[in-house]
């Protein structure tokens, strides 16, 4: 069965140090998302992407926090500089289409963060 | 924008016993209603979804019910077993593939 891939799995740095994560969605899926999960709380939606478009970056700190899916495929999550408040797991969903019906969301194993 | 609810945040239970897990939401315009299991250190994994045109939906031992006039749905876990302690999560959006709300969770413990 197709899954989401991330990497890495586990990345501490230190504050003010720049981070990357990526994802690889499952083959076919148009439609990418990462979600930032803090420990205890449900994930929430940092950036929406349709193929390579934007489709909903509202909740993403863009002082600090960039998204791109150039290809359309694959995305790069990019964090410069790091804050201690950004520790947290980072997890990547894909969706696809049956027809004309969307299909829900499936996650990636995340990556987890710590900022020191 | 959408604000879902989930209680209770923690449940613990008999092996065999049945677990109930409900969540509210605020946004009259969702129409679909995933929920995910989430194993510590694990990816969230859909269990269970429901959309707005079903009242009821069952795979197994697991079910989900959705009110639309009171907006609030349910998880309903029969003869829990061991391998059902996890993290629950529900959420809510306007359709599958769109952005999800979710809950803040339910961890739920089953005891042998």
């Amino acid at each position: 069965e197709a899954e989401v891939a991330q990497s890495p799995r586990y990345k501490i740095t230190e504050k003010s140090q720049a981070v990357a994560f990526w994802c690889d969605p499952i083959s076919g899926h148009a439609t990418l998302y990462w979600y930032r999960q803090i420990l205890g709380q449900g994930p929430e939606l940092l950036v929406q992407f349709q193929d390579e478009s934007v489709v909903d970056d509202s909740q993403l700190p863009k002082d600090r926090f960039s998204a791109e899916r150039l290809k359309g495929v694959d995305s790069t999550l990019k964090i410069q500089p790091a804050e201690l408040g950004d520790s947290a797991m980072y997890l990547c969903a894909s969706s696809g289409k049956t027809g004309l019906l969307k299909e829900t969301q499936y996650f990636g194993p995340g990556t987890r963060l710590l900022v020191l | 924008g959408e604000n879902v609810e989930q209680h209770p945040s923690t449940l613990s239970v008999q092996e065999g016993d049945s677990a109930v897990i409900k969540c509210t939401y605020s946004d009259s315009a969702s129409n679909y209603f995933p929920w995910y299991k989430q194993e510590l250190g694990k990816r969230p994994q859909l269990i269970i979804d429901i959309r707005s045109n079903v009242g009821e939906k069952k795979d197994q031992r697991i079910a989900v019910t959705l009110n639309k006039t009171a907006k609030h749905f349910s998880l309903h876990i029969t003869e829990t077993q061991p391998e059902d302690s996890a993290v629950y999560f529900c959420a809510a959006s306007m359709a599958a593939g769109n952005k999800l709300t979710f809950g803040g969770g339910t961890r739920v413990l089953v005891k042998p």
